[in-house]
């Protein structure tokens, strides 16, 4: 069954350090999602990518984050330094298309910065 | 800035009882639903879309969108104490954005 793989799954960071997420989508979705969700609260979208470009990276905080999906295909979510704060679940999602259609999520990564 | 609004709960409801679960969106171009169930420490897991007004039932789930009341829900019917999760209402589309919004959850418990 087709599915979106991420890595790593479980992530232990120091704060001020360097991480880094990955996601593969399913085979022919366009459509590229990047959420942080924090505990108790829904998915917040940080990104989202149509094959290469970015459609919206509104609530990204992008003096220390950064998402890059070159060919289209898989995608980099990279956070630079780390804060303690930025302890959440990274789930990374895709869809075939931007409009009417399913969006289904990779298992996450848990990220905790020590 | 587009919001999906959730009852936070608890809701609890006895096992075999339909549990009704309720969303509004702001958004009022918002053009696809869904729900999602999400177990604890869980990714969401997709259960149902809706796209046009009225109900759309899947097995022992059934949706419903009313876009003049902005509203959708989810109901099931004889839960089962495995559906005890979190449910995510979330909306696409609208005002030009393709953003797909998440509300933050109802906590759902059946007890057995």
């Amino acid at each position: 069954e087709a599915e979106v793989a991420q890595s790593p799954r479980y992530k232990i960071t120091e704060k001020s350090q360097a991480v880094a997420f990955w996601c593969d989508p399913i085979s022919g979705h366009a459509t590229l999602y990047w959420y942080r969700q924090i505990l108790g609260q829904g998915p917040e979208l940080l990104v989202q990518f149509q094959d290469e470009s970015v459609v919206d990276d509104s609530q990204l905080p992008k003096d220390r984050f950064s998402a890059e999906r070159l060919k289209g295909v898989d995608s980099t979510l990279k956070i630079q330094p780390a804060e303690l704060g930025d302890s959440a679940m990274y789930l990374c999602a895709s869809s075939f298309g931007l409009m009417n259609t399913e969006a289904f999520f990779g298992q996450g990564t848990r990220l905790t910065v020590v | 800035q587009k919001e999906v609004e959730q009852n936070s709960g608890p809701l609890s409801v006895p096992e075999g009882a339909i549990a009704s679960l309720n969303c509004t969106y702001s958004d009022r171009g918002s053009q696809s639903f869904f729900w999602y169930r999400q177990y604890s420490g869980k990714s969401p897991e997709l259960i149902m879309s809706i796209y046009s007004n009225g109900d759309k039932e899947d097995g022992r789930f059934t949706a419903q969108l009313n876009k003049a009341s902005q509203y959708v829900s989810l109901l099931i019917r004889d839960s089962q104490p495995s559906d005890s999760a979190t449910y995510l209402c979330a909306a696409s589309g609208g005002a030009g954005s393709y953003q797909l919004t998440f509300g933050k959850g109802t906590k759902l418990s059946v007890i057995p």
